[in-house]
């Protein structure tokens, strides 16, 4: 079946530190890729979307790119800042089925 | 336009009782999707619902649990005979309906968190 595997964390970086988030995936056919960002106590949002190969998706100075040949979407980000502080879930939908596939969560913490 | 609503925020239950959960969901959306967040994991999608019919409930336990969305109102996700593994966060998604389906994206709601005295 579908699944998405994301680096264990936590991981805890300082202020305008580079983040790398990775996160790779199984499908049978093409799937969507997302990353969603939760913050303690709150829902999740949509943070970053790719539909297709090669995509780039990119939100608030973070990026990842659709990598079919590597099946990858890591999420990446020059400078990080403490209001970055979250949970980080990578997700896949694939054509045909309605419900997302759900790594099991990065907590990112960003220290001053 | 407010987003995906949800209450209650937090539901306390004892074993035995029933656990009754809304979600209403963004204005023009039609598809909903509840998911359990276990504590330290990831989400698990549950059940995914259009109006008054459900599309898709691979991921439902198959006793004590139901998820209605009528055609007026919110949709509910029920637990009866709550058991203490219940505990979790449920979280409601929705989207808008789209040619291709499972390209639209889904918006979440706030989550209820559950806790199974």
């Amino acid at each position: 079946g579908n699944s998405v595997t994301q680096m264990e964390g936590p991981v805890t970086l300082s202020e305008e530190a580079f983040l790398t988030i990775n996160c790779t995936y199984t499908a049978t056919g093409y799937p969507s890729l997302f990353w969603y960002v939760q913050y303690p106590g709150e829902g999740l949002q949509l943070l970053l979307k790719a539909t297709k190969a090669d995509d780039k998706g990119s939100n608030k100075g973070f990026e990842a790119t659709y990598r079919k040949e590597t099946t990858s979407f890591h999420l990446e980000k020059g400078s990080v800042q403490v209001s970055d502080s979250a949970v980080y879930f990578c997700a896949l939908s694939e054509g045909g089925s309605e419900k997302l596939v759900f790594g099991k969560g990065t907590k990112l913490t960003v220290n001053p | 336009n407010a987003g995906v609503m949800q209450n209650p925020r937090h539901l306390v239950r004892r074993r035995g009782q029933e656990a009754r959960l809304r979600c209403s969901p963004m204005k023009g959306h039609s598809h909903v999707y509840w998911y359990r967040q276990l504590p330290e994991e990831g989400l698990k999608f549950m059940v995914y619902l259009q109006k008054e019919n459900i599309i898709d409930e691979s991921g439902m336990p198959k006793e004590r649990f139901s998820a209605e969305f009528p055609k007026e109102g919110p949709s509910i996700l029920r637990i009866q005979q709550v058991v203490r593994g219940d505990s979790a966060a449920y979280f409601c998604a929705s989207s808008r309906p789209g040619r291709t389906a499972s390209r639209e994206t889904q918006y979440f709601g706030p989550g209820t968190r559950l806790l199974v005295l």
